[in-house]
């Protein structure tokens, strides 16, 4: 399985402020994608990092508000944007190769915004 | 739609009791996959299992195990033996030929007391 890592691994913000998080995997991965899980939820995908073109955003998911970099096959960037309070929850970056494997997490980002 | 269904909210043994945890799911596509994960306190998403819809031999590891049925959608975890360091978030998941996204249960949060 790959090694992922995110940084910063946790954060504390002012409302109003906007912080990128970075996923880096090591090895060449296909897919990438963004999750967010707000306190005692469970993971909702945010979009799927697409490396060389705009990110896949789901539906309830804007660009302006979580814009995502992925400039190569290792590394991509999630912006939480104007925060808010409402923006409190752990982000993760997943991996994958294909389809059919399995997809691998990073270990979380936790956000608090005050 | 597709949609993962994990009725148990929580659950709550003592050491050494057996534990399963549910999990139904909704897919029209006859090609998917199905995931279990574990999140533990420290929040990272820690990977047990994939199956695919073609494969429905049971599986056992250690003392966990998986049973699959497609005649009644349904992937449940059975932990024999349960322990303290079992006492996690366990999310059940499901992807198909859609770009790889997981959609996940809302998660079974079990809790193994001495």
């Amino acid at each position: 399985s790959a090694v992922i890592s995110q940084k910063p691994s946790r954060d504390i913000c002012q409302r109003g402020t906007s912080l990128t998080i970075q996923c880096q995997v090591d090895s060449q991965v296909t897919m990438m994608f963004w999750y967010r899980q707000q306190p005692g939820q469970s993971l909702t995908l945010i979009a799927t990092a697409n490396q060389g073109s705009e990110a896949t955003y789901e539906s309830g998911f804007v660009i302006d508000k979580f814009p995502i970099s992925r400039p190569n096959l290792t590394f991509s960037t999630l912006t939480v944007s104007n925060m808010s309070p409402e923006d409190s929850s752990i982000y993760l970056c997943s991996v994958g190769r294909l389809i059919q494997e399995t997809q691998y997490f990073g270990p979380g980002t936790r956000l608090l915004v005050l | 739609a597709q949609k993962v269904t994990q009725a148990q909210t929580e659950i709550s043994v003592v050491e050494k009791e057996d534990v399963t945890l549910d999990c139904v799911y909704e897919t029209r596509d006859t090609t998917y996959y199905l995931f279990w994960y574990k999140q533990p306190p420290s929040g990272e998403l820690v990977f047990l299992i994939r199956r695919n819809s073609f494969d429905e031999q049971n599986e056992i590891s250690g003392r966990y195990s998986w049973n699959f049925q497609k005649s009644t959608s349904s992937f449940n975890f059975t932990i024999t033996a349960s322990q303290v360091v079992d006492s996690a978030v366990y999310f059940c998941a499901l992807t198909f030929n859609q770009g790889g996204k997981l959609i996940f249960g809302q998660g079974t949060e079990l809790s193994v007391k001495p």
